[in-house]
């Protein structure tokens, strides 16, 4: 089976750019998940949804950053504009609830970003 | 609210001897348990999960860990390291009682030498 995947793998791009990184969950997944990732402040929850409706968007750094999820095999995270500090891994992950909480959430191989 | 504490940043073992890399955690309901394994420039690759049942549970490449309620603890085990174990950790919470996201800890970066 096909995992989270995630696009750009890389991306290097100028302060103040609009940044899009792109997700697609494990078919049949109704949890959506992302999170950043820096040497500083570790994982951090950005937002996530269920059944494509944002749930808690509390972890969104600040109106630069937005996320959508039209359908339930697609999601974006925008940044605009992009700032210097935006620099880290992004990972988008996917899980099925069900009537299980214990579910397992599953990682893509993240959007390593870096603004200059 | 919930939280996971990773109180060393690095673990260094020798091939073959016994490794623990320790996590405690604090949540206000029942508490499910994860441990992830990140590789160099990779995504996080889930390792194994405390739900209920039996306190110690086995995961992917021999690796273990038990919950241990008194101590609000899932320390993770492996009887003997390989180099190839070396890597970063994750231990993550969900509680029960608050959403359905993880909450991870800071990581610990186990190295392991030959």
């Amino acid at each position: 089976d096909a995992g989270v995947i995630q696009s750009p793998r890389h991306e290097v791009t100028e302060m103040g750019q609009e940044v899009t990184l792109r997700c697609k969950p494990i078919s049949g997944h109704d949890y959506l998940f992302w999170y950043r990732q820096t040497m500083m402040r570790g994982l951090e929850l950005l937002i996530y949804f269920n059944n494509n409706v944002p749930i808690d968007d509390s972890g969104m750094p600040e109106d630069r950053f937005s996320a959508k999820m039209p359908n339930a095999s697609f999601s974006t995270l925008k940044i605009q504009p992009s700032e210097p500090r935006d620099s880290a891994v992004y990972f988008c992950a996917s899980s099925l609830r069900g009537k299980l909480v214990g579910n397992t959430i599953y990682f893509g191989e993240g959007s390593w970003l870096t603004v200059v | 609210a919930q939280s996971v504490a990773q109180p060393e940043d690095q673990v260094n073992v020798a091939e073959g001897n016994p490794l623990t890399v320790k996590c405690t955690y604090s949540v206000s309901g029942n508490p499910y348990l994860f441990w992830y394994v990140q590789y160099p420039n990779r995504g996080l690759q889930f390792l194994l999960k405390y739900i209920t049942g039996d306190n110690l549970v086995k995961g992917s490449y021999g690796f273990e860990a038990e919950f241990n309620k008194s101590q609000t603890s899932f320390h993770l085990k492996k009887p003997s390291a390989l180099v190839s174990d070396s890597a970063l950790y994750f231990c993550a919470v969900r509680s029960g009682d608050s959403g359905y996201a993880l909450n991870f800890g800071k990581g610990t970066s186990l190295l392991v030498t030959p």
